[in-house]
């Protein structure tokens, strides 16, 4: 059974920084790595995908890495701004079933 | 049209009433599911209907009831609800390409059992 954990649960960093966030899986047999952001009370905003052949992704500040072998994926945010204070999901995609991480809060201090 | 829409956002419910939650998209996409999000913890996969017919009942309760009209719309029925299935219910769809099964969100309807 696909089993995904994100560490760490929560991070704060003053605006600026850059930052990674962890994500780790114990079924490498995915087709796809997808992060998502969730501001309070709304739903999922999709930030990146990673098909299982790919080994990154990049969007403007946001560069989310995939290891099929060793089970990890990390997003990279540079440059971090008040704004991008949300909780931040990764999920395994496996035919219609996506596990999900429980999520790390992400707290950019102005 | 790139967007999965969820009708109502807030809905309050007593535990006898029925009522539905609606999601709609126009993306042609083949697949639409049903998740249900409690605070601070990720979503829970409750329905996925695939070209229509449903392929995964994560064994929800029967007071929970999907329905898949057509390939751009999916509700679902609520009916004798208990104060602790109130929670954010999340719509999403996934396109018909490969092996992608990107998956869309929607805003979520907020959903109170009193």
């Amino acid at each position: 059974k696909q089993e995904v954990t994100q560490i760490p649960a929560a991070l704060s960093v003053p605006e600026g920084e850059n930052l990674v966030l962890n994500c780790s899986f114990t079924d490498s047999a995915i087709y796809n790595l997808q992060w998502f952001r969730q501001d309070p009370g709304k739903g999922l905003t999709s930030l990146l995908l990673i098909q299982s052949s790919q080994r990154e992704q990049t969007s403007g500040r946001l560069n989310a890495s995939l290891d099929k072998s060793s089970g990890r994926s990390t997003l990279y945010i540079a440059a971090s701004q008040p704004g991008d204070s949300a909780t931040y999901l990764c999920a395994a995609n496996r035919d219609d079933k996506i596990i999900f991480g429980k999520g790390t809060r992400l707290h950019i201090l102005p | 049209d790139t967007e999965v829409t969820q009708t109502p956002k807030h809905l309050v419910m007593g535990m006898t009433n029925k009522k539905s939650l609606k999601c709609e998209q126009h993306m042609g996409h083949r697949a639409m599911y049903w998740y249900k999000q409690k605070a601070k913890k990720p979503p829970e996969l409750m329905f996925v209907y695939s070209y229509e017919k449903l392929s995964i009942n994560e064994s929800v309760p029967s007071r929970f009831s999907p329905e898949c009209p057509n390939s751009s719309l999916l509700n679902l029925h609520l009916h004798a609800l208990q104060p602790e299935d109130s929670a954010l219910y999340l719509c999403a769809s996934s396109p018909p390409v490969g092996r992608t099964y990107e998956q869309y969100f929607g805003p979520g309807t907020r959903l109170t059992v009193t």
